[in-house]
């Protein structure tokens, strides 16, 4: 299995507390995903680093940041937390972004905003 | 710009019957990949089958098969012999390969709820 290490598995917090979410890999892979998974809604992208310090925007970026100052760790922060933003994240890497490349995902963070 | 689509929110299937789950995709980008993810309930991500945009014959890997019609621009997952433990969420996902790497999104349809009966 690939080593993807996601912390903390759950978490509850408060509306408009900043939250951060780590995803650790010992993988040295350079390609690292944040996905939410809500019902009905599949797994949206967040946020994506191809490389230190390179990141872009998925197609549900709005109220996310992230950074990754190391290969192996990818954050994603939730500035002021909001119920809407609920959900199962997962975390996902890949060696390459090509087309043939399959991405391995950690375990997931169940994240309930109050 | 690129898009999955599941249609079905929810399949049955009888133990040891076979299954075909949709997928539908679109993309401007002749170069891409295909793949097929497995959730159960437990809640992990489990990579099933992967199928290249220029590979000519339909990807296999044990029981499952991908049938890949590239006019029609689907990529149906077939599962062979059903059994209990198939029982899951399955995604379908897409890359486009074209671009070097620095901007290929890796996009997930819905899912499929798949329940296999006894």
């Amino acid at each position: 299995d690939a080593g993807i290490t996601q912390s903390p598995r759950h978490k509850v917090t408060e509306t408009g507390t900043p939250v951060t979410l780590r995803c650790h890999q010992t993988e040295n892979h350079r390609y690292m995903y944040w996905y939410r998974q809500d019902p009905g809604h599949g797994l949206r992208l967040i946020h994506y680093s191809y490389g230190v310090k390179d990141t872009d925007k998925g197609e549900v970026s709005d109220g996310y940041s992230v950074s990754r100052s190391k290969t192996e760790d990818f954050l994603l922060t939730l500035e002021s937390a909001t119920s809407s933003q609920t959900s199962v994240y997962f975390c996902a890497i890949s060696t390459t972004g090509g087309g043939n490349t399959e991405a391995f995902f950690g375990q997931g963070t169940r994240l309930t905003v109050v | 710009a690129q898009k999955i689509t599941q249609t079905q929110p929810g399949m049955f299937v009888q133990e040891k019957e076979a299954v075909t789950l949709d997928c539908t995709y679109d993309t401007s980008d002749p170069s891409y990949g295909l793949f097929w993810y497995k959730q159960p309930s437990s809640g992990e991500m489990i990579f099933l089958i992967y199928q290249g945009s220029y590979d000519q014959q339909n990807a296999t890997e044990g029981r499952y098969s991908l049938n890949f019609q590239k006019a029609r621009k689907s990529a149906n997952l077939v599962i062979s012999a059903s059994q209990l433990g198939d029982s899951a969420m399955y995604f379908c996902a897409m890359r486009e390969g074209s671009q070097g790497g620095a901007t290929n999104k890796l996009i997930f349809g819905t899912g499929t709820l798949l329940a296999v009966q006894p």
